[in-house]
């Protein structure tokens, strides 16, 4: 199926673990993001990558370090993780130029213990 | 940057009824305007988009209007069904310079009741 799709779909970690969560896209899109929705439901973009290019980067503490091997997949991992980053991590994907908006992943919820 | 308002956070019709959610946004230059449901679960979904060079377009049920001068953008839900109900958000950006780093608004939570 073309799709975004991320793993894992749910993540239970204890405080100053280190985890990684990955995203791929079949949809041939040029550009990937990660954005974090918290308990109220905001989204919050957190970084963008555009053929493998970092090219947004938000202020977001440097334990939090996105990977890009490829145009079709961008990984993100987390370094020693705070209750605080207890959050719903979503994975997106569009054509440069928002031709046809975002297609979004069905998201990470990270729950840090 | 952007900053995107928008209004009201939760709101319940009665299922027939019309829907309509208000969005302000900060930044002139932004030029495309989505708007995303999300369902309980479920990663948010576009259902409906509009440019700057375009005032109203209208897909089956759902319509959104923008007026530019006032940076104003709503979205219009007629006929509302209970598969209505989820979180809506609004989203501006400007396509050109910035990076397509979309903005969006704190959500609506739509109750749509039988």
């Amino acid at each position: 199926d073309t799709a975004v799709s991320q793993t894992p779909k749910y993540l239970v970690t204890q405080m100053g673990n280190d985890k990684s969560i990955k995203c791929e896209q079949n949809l041939g899109h040029d550009t990937m993001y990660w954005y974090k929705q918290d308990s109220k439901k905001f989204l919050k973009i957190m970084f963008s990558y555009n053929n493998k290019e970092l090219i947004i980067n938000e202020t977001v503490p440097n334990r939090f370090s996105p990977k890009s091997p490829d145009k079709a997949h961008l990984n993100l991992h987390i370094n020693s993780l705070e209750l605080g980053d207890s959050a719903v991590y979503f994975c997106a994907s569009s054509h440069r130029g928002q031709i046809y908006g975002y297609t979004f992943g069905s998201g990470t919820r990270l729950t840090v213990v | 940057g952007e900053n995107v308002e928008q209004h009201p956070s939760t709101l319940s019709v009665q299922e027939g009824d019309s829907a309509v959610i208000k969005c302000t946004y900060s930044d002139s230059a932004s030029n495309y305007f989505p708007w995303y449901k999300q369902e309980l679960g479920k990663g948010p979904q576009l259902i409906i988009d509009i440019r700057s060079n375009v005032g109203e377009k209208k897909d089956q049920r759902i319509a959104v209007t923008l007026n530019k001068t006032a940076k104003h953008f709503s979205l219009h839900i007629t006929e509302t069904q209970p598969e209505d109900s989820a979180v809506y958000f609004c989203a501006a950006t400007d396509v050109e310079t910035s990076y397509d780093k979309v903005i969006f608004g704190p959500g609506t939570s739509l109750s749509v009741i039988p």
